[in-house]
């Protein structure tokens, strides 16, 4: 059972590049997820969908786009690679939104902007 | 209002020890607090999570304690093992609202 996979496990980008994070989950969950994770900053949301065809704004979302096009399916796209971008990105998804059920995480990309 | 506020930072005990992280929260309307544990390299999973009708749950080794009037809550591992160290996170939600997490804290486990 693969859960949550994550594509590229790390990339190095140019400053203006731009690229797409790919993020796929095979437990027919509803709800997806988009983190950046810092050192020492805990994760702050980016991006989530509740559904396929839906979705909304995390708490930092600036510079970053999504899509649902299937319930497998949530990709993150960077657009303009900027040095603030550098950072872990981890996709996660749950059955229930939010404070209902465990969200449950792929191993996460590591992107280095510079 | 929105924040968790995690610690400490970091922490070293001994194996056999007991280690005990601790997370404090603003808003009473959060009524649902998960702890993750997040191996290097790795994507944080859920170890134990609590909500406010009761002041304590265990599983296996490891306890959260609430204090709802403290706003505050722990969490315990006991007889600490090697394989314990990691990074743990605290975090507070409510129904229909985002996870707010602490900022970790880093165990290490000494043999």
């Amino acid at each position: 059972n693969a859960g949550v996979t994550q594509t590229p496990k790390f990339r190095i980008l140019k400053i203006g590049q731009s690229m797409t994070l790919q993020c796929t989950q095979d437990m027919n969950h509803n709800y997806m997820y988009w983190y950046r994770q810092d050192p020492g900053m805990g994760l702050k949301l980016i991006y989530y969908s509740v559904g396929a065809g839906i979705t909304d704004k995390g708490e930092v979302p600036n510079g970053y786009n999504v899509s649902r096009s299937t319930t497998e399916d949530f990709p993150l796209r960077l657009e303009l690679a900027a040095p603030s971008q550098t950072s872990v990105y981890f996709c996660a998804s749950s059955s229930e939104g939010f404070g209902n059920q465990p969200q449950h995480f792929g191993d996460g990309t590591r992107l280095s902007i510079l | 209002q929105q924040q968790v506020k995690q610690s400490p930072q970091s922490l070293i005990v001994q194996k056999g020890g007991i280690s005990i992280i601790n997370c404090a929260y603003e808003n009473t309307a959060f009524d649902y607090f998960p702890w993750y544990q997040q191996f290097p390299g790795k994507g944080p999973a859920l170890l134990i999570a609590i909500r406010p009708d009761v002041s304590e749950k265990k599983e296996g080794r490891f306890t959260i304690s609430f204090n709802k009037s403290a706003k505050q809550f722990s969490l315990h591992i006991m007889d600490s093992q090697p394989g314990d160290s990691a990074t743990y996170f605290c975090a507070a939600s409510m129904v229909n609202y985002q996870l707010i997490w602490g900022a970790g804290t880093k165990l290490i486990i000494k043999p």
